[in-house]
């Protein structure tokens, strides 16, 4: 069963500071998401990222937030100056192809962000 | 703008019984998505749904799409402790995106 894996699994981070959450998607997947769930809510949309550009993004997703494809395998999101309210499962997704194909949408284990 | 519903948003549940959870959409939607979360965990897909009628099933699991009614359901049937979990709808918005958007979730318990 392919996977999406994520790093780290859980950080503690002071609020001000810069973090980076990574994330390696499935290999020949082309459609890379950014979800949120803050603890006991419902998982929200951030970001999706196809052919090294944002498709879309939400209103959540504002200028402290950015995301990168750094190489073939890595695709990272930056919260820049966090926030208390940032605390939250982060979860990257990534599916294999076109819309109407029906292809799963994969979801990694998720990195927990706790701002303090 | 597409909303998902779910209900019941809690269900207890007694081993053997089976029991129905409905995910209500408002728009249209592509494509209709079930997923199982233990806690802590992520999101297990359980489920896509892609036109009106499809039924899929997998072990006493069975989820429905009906376009028309804008709904979908997930079936369980002769529930074992092990499906405990929240379970996710999720809905993907037309027009070009690639949006997932979630339902609450439905928390079953099974009880022995």
């Amino acid at each position: 069963e392919p996977e999406v894996t994520q790093t780290p699994s859980h950080q503690v981070t002071q609020m001000g500071q810069e973090v980076i959450l990574r994330c390696v998607p499935i290999s020949n997947h082309l459609y890379f998401y950014w979800y949120r769930q803050i603890l006991g809510q419902k998982v929200e949309f951030l970001v999706s990222f196809y052919n090294n550009e944002i498709s879309e993004k939400s209103e959540i997703f504002d200028d402290q937030f950015s995301v990168e494809r750094p190489d073939g395998s890595n695709f990272t999101l930056k919260i820049r100056s966090t926030k208390l309210e940032d605390s939250a499962m982060y979860f990257c997704a990534s599916s294999g192809g076109r819309r109407f194909s029906g292809n799963t949408i994969y979801f990694g284990e998720g990195s927990w962000l706790t701002v303090v | 703008e597409l909303k998902v519903e779910q209900n019941p948003l809690f269900l207890s549940m007694q081993e053997g019984k089976n029991y129905t959870i409905y995910c209500n959409y408002s728009t249209t939607s592509d494509r209709l998505y079930w997923y199982r979360q233990d806690p802590g965990k992520s999101l297990e897909s359980l489920f896509v749904l892609l036109s009106n009628g499809a039924v899929k099933q997998e072990g006493r699991l069975m989820a429905s799409l009906d376009t028309k009614a804008r709904l979908s359901t997930l079936h369980i049937t002769a529930a074992v402790h092990d499906l405990s979990a929240t379970y996710f709808c999720a809905g993907l918005t037309q027009g070009g995106s690639e949006k997932l958007v979630f339902g609450k979730g439905t928390k079953l318990t099974v009880n022995p």
